[in-house]
């Protein structure tokens, strides 16, 4: 079965260092989503991906985090400088284009990378 | 207040117990509802979607929607030790991949042997 991959799967860091975490979607899916899921929290989407071109990053904090999908398929989240409070899961899911209103398509959860930023 | 909220328990309840699981939400725009599973250090999977109002089920689960009350409920008939995880609840305004997904924070369950 296909699956959404995830690397590193757990990342310790110092603040003030960069981090960056890669996502590569199920084969075809092209949309991309980045989502944030703090302890006890549910996650919160970062950025979204509809091929290579970003439709949405409206709660992406630009001054310190970026996201590319150059070529449309793989990912990368990137974090510089890190602080404290982006100690968090970072998970990264896709879809299919959704081209029907009401579809049961839905979005697949790869299994996250646990960044703690010390 | 958050568009979403779950009590995040924890709720712990014995093997062939019926669990209840609730979210309310304030965005009278949502219109698809999804329910997610998510194991400890895992990402969530998918176990329900349901688009508008009623009742869906799969299997052991079933899922409610009640538009009216904005109020949305997860089912578990005879629980099982594998139930065990975490349950987010999920919605959107335009289908989960044309609109943004607003999550609950998720309610711990145990089911114990």
């Amino acid at each position: 079965e296909a699956e959404v991959a995830q690397s590193p799967r757990y990342k310790i860091t110092e603040k003030s260092q960069a981090v960056a975490f890669w996502c590569d979607p199920i084969s075809g899916h092209a949309t991309l989503y980045w989502y944030r899921q703090i302890l006890g929290q549910g996650p919160e989407l970062l950025v979204q991906f509809q091929d290579e071109s970003v439709v949405d990053d409206s709660q992406l904090p630009k001054d310190r985090f970026s996201a590319e999908r150059l070529k449309g398929v793989d990912s990368t989240l990137k974090i510089q400088p890190a602080e404290l409070g982006d100690s968090a899961m970072y998970l990264c899911a896709s879809s299919l284009r959704d081209r029907v209103v009401g579809s049961t398509d839905t979005q697949y959860f790869g299994p996250g990378t646990r960044l703690t930023v010390l | 207040q958050k568009e979403v909220e779950q009590d995040p328990g924890p709720l712990s309840v014995p093997e062939g117990a019926i669990v209840s699981l609730n979210c309310t939400y304030s965005n009278s725009a949502f219109q698809y509802f999804m329910w997610y599973r998510q194991y400890s250090r895992k990402g969530p999977e998918l176990l329900m979607y349901t688009y508008s109002s009623g009742n869906k089920e799969d299997g052991r689960f079933t899922a409610q929607v009640d538009k009216s009350s904005k109020y949305i409920s997860l089912f578990i008939r005879d629980s099982q030790p594998s139930d065990s995880a975490t349950y987010l609840c999920a919605m959107s305004d335009r289908g989960s991949t044309l609109g943004r997904l607003y999550f609950g924070r998720g309610t711990q369950l145990t089911v114990w042997p």
